[in-house]
């Protein structure tokens, strides 16, 4: 089984420019994820997508992010201006469905704002 | 947001020997995961235990799961140079935010 796949795999911008980064899942899972990992914390969750609807983007900044996924497949996620805090990796996961089973994340965008 | 916290925050030991990782939280679980992430790398899923188990195993791994103290332990038997890596913990619960703790790193020296 393919992992779930993201690019680029690094990222170094200035600040108050944009990037995106894009993420595939593993075929046929239904939920994807968005995670922000900050350099020496654990990953803070960004959006859930169930298919192509949105089920939390509560901590995502939608100053500055957003994120989408069409088709229900891929999806990116854009940060529009970028900050020297958004400094971090950016994690995509996947899982069959919402609950019950484990996610599998991809190997992340690593994001440097100077 | 239901965040778990690993504990503790660093662990080193010798190859050949047993690491013990804890993790608490604060809610009723659907089920709880740990992960194991490499430095730079994404994470890894090790192991899932639901909330109606108590102990599950897989290879050199054993999770322990107590409801009543809402706490998890990750134990790795006979350790290797290549399971230095960070440790996190993740709870799913019902229509909760999900979210890591800070994670254990564990250093295994040769």
């Amino acid at each position: 089984e393919a992992g779930v796949a993201q690019s680029p795999r690094y990222k170094i911008i200035e600040k108050r420019q944009s990037v995106a980064f894009w993420c595939n899942p593993i075929s046929g899972h239904a939920t994807l994820y968005w995670y922000q990992q900050i350099l020496g914390q654990g990953p803070k969750l960004l959006i859930q997508f169930q298919n192509n609807g949105v089920v939390d983007d509560s901590q995502l900044p939608k100053d500055r992010f957003s994120a989408e996924r069409l088709k229900g497949v891929d999806s990116t996620l854009k940060i529009q201006p970028a900050k020297l805090e958004d400094s971090a990796v950016y994690l995509c996961a996947s899982s069959l469905n919402p609950t019950g089973n484990g996610y599998t994340f991809g190997s992340g965008t690593r994001l440097t704002v100077v | 947001s239901q965040q778990g916290e690993e504990d503790p925050q660093a662990l080193s030991i010798q190859e050949g020997e047993n690491a013990t990782m804890n993790c608490s939280y604060k809610t009723s679980i659907n089920n709880l995961q740990w992960y194991r992430q490499n430095s730079g790398r994404g994470l890894v899923h090790l192991i899932l235990i639901r909330s109606n188990e108590r102990e599950k195993h897989s290879g050199r791994l054993r999770v322990t799961l107590d409801t009543s103290k809402k706490s998890s332990s990750l134990l790795i038997t006979a350790s290797r140079a290549a399971d230095t890596a960070s440790y996190f913990c993740f709870q799913e619960t019902s229509g909760s935010r999900l979210t890591f703790g800070e994670g254990t790193q564990l250093t295994v020296n040769p």
